[in-house]
């Protein structure tokens, strides 16, 4: 699986966007990029996964840039209950093997008022 | 729709003693693993199952072991716990849509082994 980097911190201001940035600059053309993010004390949550095209769901938007070697999730109105630790992943998935996650130290938002 | 639901909760063991941590979904899901997260640190994978009846190793297998026996449940064993299996323990289950899969994660079982 191809690494990520995150920047470990970030601060952002309630009711603004939130862009959170991932390197993952080895990514082959079959890994897809998810992101996770793990509100204190709580299980992981599934925000959204992409492979090529720019996607968006209820919770975030999700930018890959052309050549793939990273990505941008966009909290786009940015509120007191998304502070948490946000993670991406890089993986491809293999039937026979599950689809094994990897998390790395991610990057840790704080939403101020 | 329950989603994952782990069970027990929170519990405190001895050195060597055993426990089981159950694991339970209820959407029908192929897949399903078991993590530990210890303060501060991203989950790494202990086991994990493709399927009814299967189970493989992941990152941190050591001291545990799992069972499968039907598609709902993913049961994780202790047998002689050690201090240095206190942590926090997440099961999760995977939806498979393509090439892709999404990942349901549990609200977790914290373990304190004194």
């Amino acid at each position: 699986d191809a690494k990520t980097t995150q920047p470990p911190s970030m601060d952002c201001a309630e009711g603004r966007a939130a862009n959170l940035p991932c390197n993952h600059s080895t990514i082959s053309g079959n890994e897809y990029v998810y992101w996770y993010r793990q509100i204190h004390s709580q299980g992981p949550q599934y925000i959204i996964h992409g492979l090529k095209n720019n996607e968006t769901n209820e919770m975030a938007s999700l930018i890959i840039t052309e050549d793939r070697k990273s990505s941008t999730l966009i909290l786009p109105h940015a509120t007191l209950r998304d502070t948490a630790v946000y993670y991406c992943i890089v993986r491809i998935k293999i039937k026979a093997a599950g689809n094994k996650l990897t998390f790395g130290g991610g990057t840790r938002v704080l939403v101020k008022p | 729709n329950a989603g994952v639901t782990q069970t027990p909760k929170f519990r405190v063991l001895k050195t060597g003693q055993s426990m089981t941590l159950l694991c339970a979904q209820d959407m029908n899901h192929e897949y399903m693993y078991w993590y530990r997260q210890d303060p501060g640190m991203g989950l790494r994978l202990i086991h994990y199952s493709v399927g009814e009846g299967t189970t493989a190793k992941g990152e941190v297998p050591d001291g545990y072991n799992v069972s499968r026996l039907k598609k709902q449940n993913f049961l994780l064993g202790l047998e002689s716990a050690a201090p240095s299996q206190t942590s926090v323990y997440f099961c999760a289950s995977g939806r498979s849509s393509g090439s892709s899969e999404t990942q349901y994660f549990g609200p977790g079982t914290r373990l304190l082994v004194l």
